[in-house]
């Protein structure tokens, strides 16, 4: 029940195109739910996060869909570029902890 | 400002000896947290300090391995007797966190690289 699904374990797109990463939980006491990018020798760095009472948020080229009822949620990267190309982990918290649940991750790349 | 930083960045032990992991959070942060990540994984929750103190350890995968925060500043994490299966990125994360609910950013340092032979 703590778990966060994520999916797919790695995408290859085109510079332009739309990747989009998928997350899904079970424990509706999760509360806050944050993507990480991470680059390979780095620790993850925060991207933009959405809590549940928001269906939508965007800052930038990164796009957050949130879907409460069907306790899923995904990551758009609009016009993505050969820069993109990293791990890109969801995660979410429970009420009132702290400690960060992630997913097992998305290799992304984006060739030119 | 200086982000986390963690030292040593490659730390390759052999089975059975002990190691300290250090990090340094962000000047002022008062949370920390330790996190796991195995090759190809997320990271997994280690241990979080709110302060000195140890706030949630619920992480920490046996009596092996301890962390402290003496001072509120400064963290080690310490595992004894280290195993092949311990082998993996220790990441150390800092939040300005103080009270309430609201989950404040984690930045991350980029982690201490274990090798247990």
């Amino acid at each position: 029940q703590q778990q966060v699904k994520q999916s797919p374990q790695s995408l290859i797109v085109q510079k332009g195109g739309i990747p989009i990463i998928n997350c899904a939980y079970e424990n509706t006491a999760f509360d806050y739910f944050p993507w990480y990018q991470q680059f390979p020798g780095k620790g993850p760095a925060l991207l933009i996060a959405i809590r549940p009472d928001v269906s939508e948020k965007k800052e930038g080229r990164f796009t957050i869909s949130f879907n409460k009822s069907a306790k899923q949620f995904s990551l758009h990267i609009m016009d993505s570029q050969p820069g993109d190309s990293a791990t890109y982990f969801c995660a979410a918290t429970l009420y009132n902890t702290d400690k960060l649940i992630f997913g097992t991750g998305t290799r992304l790349q984006v060739f030119p | 400002g200086a982000g986390v930083s963690q030292t040593p960045s490659n730390k390759v032990t052999e089975k059975g000896k002990y190691v300290e992991l250090r990090c340094d959070p962000i000047s002022g942060h008062t949370a920390l947290y330790w996190y796991r990540q195995s090759l190809g994984q997320g990271p997994e929750f280690l241990i979080y300090f709110q302060g000195t103190g140890a706030a949630d350890d619920s992480g920490l995968p046996n009596d092996r391995f301890f962390a402290v925060r003496p001072e509120g500043s400064v963290s080690t994490l310490k595992i004894q007797r280290t195993e092949r299966g311990d082998s993996a990125v220790y990441l150390c994360a800092s939040s300005s966190r103080t009270s309430g609910r609201d989950a404040d950013t984690q930045y991350f340092g980029p982690g201490t690289r274990l090798t247990v032979l």
